[in-house]
């Protein structure tokens, strides 16, 4: 099984709605991250978390907030999608030297 | 200028060949420095970390650092085509665990 879980796998939404996207690890991990992915941009650090009670904006946290439900699950939540928001979603782990894993990602579409 | 800057390619390269992969970085106090393998629409893949000056080899892949030049390498001998996929630098810096990506190498590798 992999260690680090994300669903939806795909989803489609219209703009204004709201959507949430799911992270599950077996890692043991404290540390979690959400990043989006565009094309030609790279990987960009939406929110991050060191533990169930420690959550931190990145360089891109407008529009999007999280929950940190336990220290295996951490969600991304999208208050009112909108059509930029369109890009694929990935969820990490991190260990203390500063390894990511990754999950499979999230491909997200906003008409 | 970008925290981690590559050149985006695509670097081609004959099978068998040796790839060299190159990346820059601009803050000083980065102490961790990871490449990570990406095929087209999945999640990326940890291949190297590398923490101290000199080469750290793995199998048919060297990661090479110098700090002083704030440069970062990864060779990959004997390329296969199954190398073809973007490469994405990564830089950490200091205790926050926040890791910097470049925007990727995408390489080729033809047989």
């Amino acid at each position: 099984d992999a260690d680090v879980t994300q669903t939806p796998r795909n989803r489609i939404t219209k703009t204004g709605k709201r959507i949430m996207l799911e992270c599950s690890q077996t890692k043991g991990h404290d540390r979690m991250y959400w990043y989006r992915q565009d094309p030609g941009l790279g990987l960009q650090l939406i929110y991050y978390s060191f533990d169930v009670k420690d959550i931190n904006k990145g360089e891109i946290s407008d529009g999007y907030s999280v929950s940190r439900q336990a220290q295996a699950k951490f969600s991304l939540s999208l208050e009112s999608a909108i059509p930029n928001q369109t890009a694929l979603y990935f969820c990490a782990t991190t260990t203390e030297s500063g390894e990511q894993f990754f999950g499979p990602g999230t491909r997200l579409t906003v008409l | 200028q970008k925290e981690v800057e590559q050149n985006s390619g695509p670097l081609s390269v004959p099978e068998g060949a040796i790839a060299s992969l190159n990346c820059t970085y601009s803050d000083r106090v980065s102490q961790s420095f990871f490449w990570y393998r990406q095929y087209s629409g999945k999640s990326p893949e940890l291949i190297m970390s590398i923490y101290s000056n000199g080469d750290k080899e793995d199998g048919r892949f060297t990661a090479q650092l110098n700090k002083a030049s704030q440069y970062v390498s990864l060779l990959i001998r004997d390329s296969q085509p199954s190398d073809s996929a973007t490469y994405l630098c990564a830089a950490r810096s200091g205790g926050y665990q926040k890791v910097t990506f470049g925007t990727g190498t995408k390489l080729q590798v033809i047989p």
